[in-house]
């Protein structure tokens, strides 16, 4: 009964490194989703993914990158790290057709 | 461009009394809209959700109203208790989901 699982939970970046998002759900969702929330802020949708294959821009793509090469998973690809990316980074998963999307626990990112 | 907006970032009530947590949104194409609750050092969790063509969804305590001709909607609790306390926020799904910034709920014993 996993859900939506999230790695890693914390890390440390230095400015200019790269590195991959883990995000994978178990319940055969079509829709993924990558937010990320800035302190006091709401959530701001990275990128998505309709199904396996399709990925879209959401509000702040800038500095991202995503795939999506199975219904399950879907990473969030950090190249050339930068201080403002800092923040916590969460994935969502829902079921075409019905809108509530199950979170995962988030990843905290902290760029130095 | 916030397509989502919650205007109130806190709101505290006591025990027993009714919550209202509000919602403004400027997409007319979005045809559901949801609210979630959040704990510290979690992911936020779903609550309740209203489609675009109701303007009443009621789950228990939790009431949502939804006003098109405003772009407004509200999240009533009753009555509110203290393990309500969490941040909440409203989202808006039409393709994909655009959050609000929260609005952080106290419920004082």
């Amino acid at each position: 009964n996993a859900g939506v699982t999230q790695t890693p939970k914390f890390r440390i970046l230095k400015i200019g490194q790269s590195m991959t998002l883990q995000c994978t759900q178990d319940m055969n969702h079509n829709y993924m989703y990558w937010y990320r929330q800035d302190p006091g802020m709401g959530l701001k949708l990275i990128y998505y993914s309709v199904g396996a294959g399709i990925t879209d821009k959401g509000e702040v793509p800038n500095g991202y990158n995503v795939s999506r090469s199975t219904t399950e998973d879907f990473p969030l690809r950090l190249e050339l790290a930068a201080p403002s990316q800092t923040s916590v980074y969460f994935c969502a998963s829902s079921y075409g057709g019905r809108p509530e999307a199950f979170f995962g626990q988030g990843t905290r990112l902290t760029v130095v | 461009d916030q397509q989502v907006k919650q205007n109130s970032p806190s709101l505290s009530v006591q025990e027993g009394r009714i919550s209202i947590l509000n919602c403004d949104y400027t997409n007319s194409m979005f045809d559901y809209f949801l609210w979630y609750k959040k704990y510290p050092a979690e992911g936020p969790t779903f609550l309740i959700s209203i489609s675009s063509i109701k303007d009443k969804n009621e789950d228990g305590r939790f009431t949502v109203f939804l006003n098109k001709s405003a772009k407004h909607l509200s999240l009533h609790i009753v009555p509110s208790q203290p393990g309500d306390s969490a941040v909440y926020f409203c989202a808006a799904s039409g393709g994909d989901m655009r959050f609000g910034a929260g609005t952080r709920l106290t419920v004082k014993p």
